[in-house]
């Protein structure tokens, strides 16, 4: 099993709808979880922090199951602003206790007018 | 501007040359990341550091691949005997931890410099 596994997707949405996508991580020991933003050929930006079990922001909500060690993000009223790929972040525990953080592959959205 | 920023924005190398990448972090962020990203995957890990000093490097960063950050502000990468297989683009991000918060690890990231080896 992969360390953070994300659905690559396209979705392909109308504007106005609610999409949702869903990254698994594979260890349970993991503290910090983040969901950052990349447009095409561009850096990624940090879209949100996910904190106990979520968190709200505008249209955006990201949500934490650590029982089923998965985390949401849920974008409602979606923009054609919204059209990214969306990299979800899992802070990883190695040997020795190193932490850092592992990457999804991430997930393409295309909203449409 | 007081993000991060790298220099330079691209470069196209032939295979076998040596090329330097340079990051300024967040003025006030200890801690300094590397990663290299190729189309349609995710940011690769390839190293960190704390102030100066370089705490982990990943089994991607081969012999040719070296870092430093001298003085615990910029960094350089340098990649030795550039191959095509280097081509990609190399992004260098800073953070500040907070022991304790869950925002400890959010990184910010620099525009990236794009690697062309032809």
């Amino acid at each position: 099993r992969k360390e953070v596994e994300q659905d690559p997707g396209p979705f392909n949405v109308p504007e106005g709808a609610t999409v949702a996508f869903n990254c698994t991580y594979s260890n349970s020991a993991s503290q910090s979880f983040f969901w950052y933003r990349q447009d095409c050929r561009k850096e990624p930006k940090l879209l949100m922090s996910v904190y106990s079990s979520g968190n709200e922001d505008g249209r955006f909500t990201a949500q934490l199951n650590r029982a089923s060690q998965y985390i949401s993000l849920l974008i409602r009223d979606s923009k054609l602003s919204d059209s990214a790929t969306y990299l979800c972040v899992v802070e990883g525990v190695e040997a020795g206790n190193n932490r850092k953080l592992i990457w999804g592959l991430g997930t393409s959205l295309a909203v449409n007018p | 501007d007081t993000g991060v920023s790298q220099d330079p924005r691209h470069k196209i190398t032939k295979r076998g040359q040596n090329v330097t990448f340079r990051c300024d972090p967040i003025s006030e962020h200890n801690r300094l990341y590397w990663y290299r990203q190729t189309l349609g995957q995710g940011p690769e890990f390839l190293t960190y550091f704390q102030n100066e000093a370089q705490l982990e490097k990943s089994r991607l960063l081969s012999d040719r691949f070296s870092a430093e950050r001298p003085k615990g502000s910029f960094s350089t990468l340098e990649i030795q005997r550039t191959e095509q297989g280097d081509s990609a683009m190399y992004l260098c991000a800073s953070s500040h931890p907070t022991s304790g918060r869950a925002d400890s690890y959010e990184q910010y990231f620099g525009p990236g410099t794009r690697l062309t080896v032809t």
